[in-house]
């Protein structure tokens, strides 16, 4: 069975742009949740999707938004960005909401200049 | 204060030794889980627990609940064990239930 991926895996983005991130989960997973990680402020929750519907948010501005697929797939997208949204973003997908193993896509790096 | 909290931050071990992590939670978990991030890699999980205790392999994790404290043993550590371990704990009620809360992460080195 194929992992979690996520498309790009780099990109370099300059600020005030927007940009879209995907993750493709693992077959049967109905679960995505996404994670931004920095050197200063470690892995942080962004949102968690189940059935196409957002369940849990993060404490990200506005800017950050999701949404998901009838077939679990998710797009994360970033509008206005800002030197600081640099960071590695994860998406990880699960059999079901809540209390579940979690297993990892490789990561988009995203650069902001 | 973090809610969830790592120790120690750095660990550098010769081969061979047994190593332990430590987690500190104050939040209401569902779940505590232990996670494996090698430079420039992705992250696996490697042990998802809600009590007791799990092995696999060389690893070994153990929760206590009333203490809200979590450890990940590695026994027989080897150099390929170098990486970052994180614990993170899934709320367990609330609006926030089943959203991850991650420790700072301990970073291990094991030498030759």
């Amino acid at each position: 069975k194929a992992g979690v991926t996520q498309t790009p895996r780099y990109l370099i983005k300059t600020r005030g742009q927007q940009v879209t991130l995907s993750c493709s989960p693992i077959s049967g997973h109905r679960s995505v949740s996404w994670y931004q990680q920095t050197p200063g402020q470690g892995l942080q929750f962004l949102f968690e999707y189940f059935s196409e519907t957002q369940r849990n948010k993060g404490n990200f501005p506005g800017r950050f938004s999701g949404r998901q697929f009838s077939n679990s797939r998710s797009e994360m997208n970033v509008s206005t960005l800002e030197l600081g949204d640099s960071a590695l973003y994860l998406c990880a997908s699960s059999l079901v909401l809540g209390v579940d193993t979690q297993y990892f896509g490789p990561g988009t790096r995203l650069t902001v200049l | 204060k973090n809610e969830v909290e790592q120790s120690p931050q750095n660990l550098t071990a010769q081969e061979g030794e047994f190593i332990t992590i430590n987690c500190s939670y104050s939040v209401g978990i569902s779940a505590l889980h232990w996670l494996q991030q090698h430079p420039g890699g992705g992250i696996v999980s490697l042990f998802m627990l809600s009590s007791g205790k799990k092995k696999h392999g060389r690893l070994i994790a153990t929760i206590n609940i009333q203490e809200k404290h979590s450890s990940l043993h590695i026994t027989a550590s080897h150099p390929r064990d170098s990486a970052v371990y994180i614990c993170a704990a899934t709320n367990a009620g609330g609006t926030s239930y089943g959203k991850l809360t991650f420790g700072q992460g301990t970073i291990l080195t094991v030498h030759p």
